[in-house]
């Protein structure tokens, strides 16, 4: 059953556009992280929030900007994207004393 | 944070039980074990997590050896479903707020 919602799941967009992913989770927990998996398949830690505050902020562009607005939302924005930014983007969510994540579905970024 | 070692691959036909083992030689006294897999088109579920000896739940079981530097996830009478990919992580659960660092798991093949 799906307590993490993103969307969209899928956008393809031109190099230079701006887009924005959203997040939602109705678990009641503290902490929101952003994953991004390329296409090998690995799957990097970009950002963790919790209760709205920024915790992690691992090594990536400046472009890319977390955004929450409560603690069962987290968005990312990436303002002027490039072919590297082609991804999938999992948003997750847990209690902040715990390694059990929830994820969502993935949203899918391709970049033309 | 611990590094894990996973074989890239297994293959197991339907009905068999498979063990994924993971070496975590330098596992810190704070860190704990924790087992996700992903299936295609989907985020990573959590299966299981342990700190010592031998856990079991409805879906799976984790024996941990006694030096904690080498744990196996049994899947009993595997089916089709069960084919994903497999990762063992180690975090101290307390810190980064259970910032989670996936390596490239284990594909999980199953042959009817």
């Amino acid at each position: 059953e799906t307590a993490v919602f993103q969307t969209p799941n899928y956008h393809v967009t031109q190099v230079g556009n701006e887009v924005s992913f959203n997040c939602k989770q109705t678990l009641g927990h503290d902490t929101m992280y952003w994953y991004k998996q390329d296409s090998k398949k690995l799957l990097k830690i970009m950002f963790s929030y919790n209760n709205k505050q920024l915790i992690v902020n691992e090594t990536v562009p400046r472009r890319f900007s977390p955004q929450s607005s409560d603690k069962a939302h987290l968005n990312l924005r990436i303002k002027s994207v490039e072919p590297e930014d082609s991804a999938v983007y999992l948003c997750a969510s847990s209690y902040s004393q715990t390694g059990q994540l929830y994820f969502g579905e993935g949203s899918k970024l391709t970049v033309l | 944070l611990a590094k894990t070692t996973q074989p890239p691959s297994m293959e197991a036909y339907e009905g068999q039980e498979v063990n994924v083992s993971c070496s975590h030689t330098n596992i810190a006294t704070s860190e704990y074990i924790y087992w996700y897999r992903q299936v295609p088109h989907q985020g990573p579920q959590f299966i299981i997590q342990g700190y010592k000896d031998y856990v079991v739940n409805e879906v799976a079981s984790l024996f941990i050896s006694a030096d904690r530097k080498l744990s196996t996830l049994s899947l009993p009478w595997v089916s089709l479903r069960d084919a994903a990919v497999y990762y063992c992580i180690v975090t101290d659960r307390g810190s980064a707020l259970g910032r989670l660092h996936f390596g490239a798991g284990t594909q999980l093949i199953v042959i009817p």
